[in-house]
């Protein structure tokens, strides 16, 4: 199966730094990679849509400048908390996409949890 | 615009029982379905999918959902419940010719002994 790594899987991180979290396809390439977030007890909200090579799309209400996001090669996608606050802690999935044929699906990461102190 | 809507927040069965947990999707498209089941803390664990052909499909842990296009549904069950199946489930709406999912809002399984 494709598998879907992603690191770390907990980070506390004091107000105002930022955090990096990575996201890996382990034995496929992405071309396209997801970042998503989860409240607690809530859904999951899709962020952004991270391209190899080119910019990331976020979806509207995210701020880009906050959320900084690099997908550098076909394995791997960044995920960057600047200046984080506790607002911004949340628990954080990222998934990428495999197409088999006509059928594309994406895999996801185990995610991880932010907590800003 | 797409959505996926999860009707029952919360729902209490008792261990043995049957279970169907509803979702209903609007997407002007052939959808691909998926359902993934998520422990408190944990990641997402796919449950089953379904991209065409056979609309009953069966997946792991001995759920099944059937894809009903009159109804927009794709609704979950399990002939009975064990005590581990607690947990929260999402249905999601993949959109066609992506790798976007959209979520329902969730359905929290708890499990009485």
């Amino acid at each position: 199966g494709a598998v879907v790594s992603q690191h770390p899987s907990r980070v506390i991180c004091k107000s105002g730094t930022s955090v990096k979290i990575e996201c890996r396809s382990l034995d496929f390439q992405a071309t396209t990679m997801f970042w998503y977030r989860q409240f607690p007890k809530q859904s999951l909200m899709l962020m952004a849509t991270s391209n190899e090579g080119s910019k990331a799309t976020y979806e509207q209400g995210v701020e880009k400048d906050k959320f900084l996001i690099n997908h550098a090669s076909l394995t791997l996608s960044t995920l960057t908390v600047t200046s984080a606050h506790p607002e911004d802690s949340s628990f954080y999935i990222c998934s990428a996409g495999r197409a088999r044929g006509k059928d594309t699906e994406a895999f996801f990461g185990q995610g991880t949890r932010l907590t800003v102190v | 615009a797409q959505s996926v809507t999860q009707p029952d927040i919360h729902i209490t069965v008792s261990e043995g029982a049957s279970l169907e947990l509803r979702c209903n999707y609007s997407y002007g498209a052939t959808p691909y379905l998926f359902w993934y089941v998520q422990s408190p803390g944990q990641g997402l664990q796919l449950l089953l999918k379904y991209f065409s052909g056979d609309t009953l499909v069966q997946g792991i842990k001995g759920f099944e959902a059937e894809f009903k296009r009159s109804q927009s549904s794709f609704n979950l069950r399990k002939p009975s419940v064990h005590w581990s199946d607690a947990a929260e489930y999402f249905c999601a709406v993949g959109l066609s010719g992506t790798y976007k999912y959209i979520f329902g809002t969730g359905t929290r399984l708890k499990v009485l002994a």
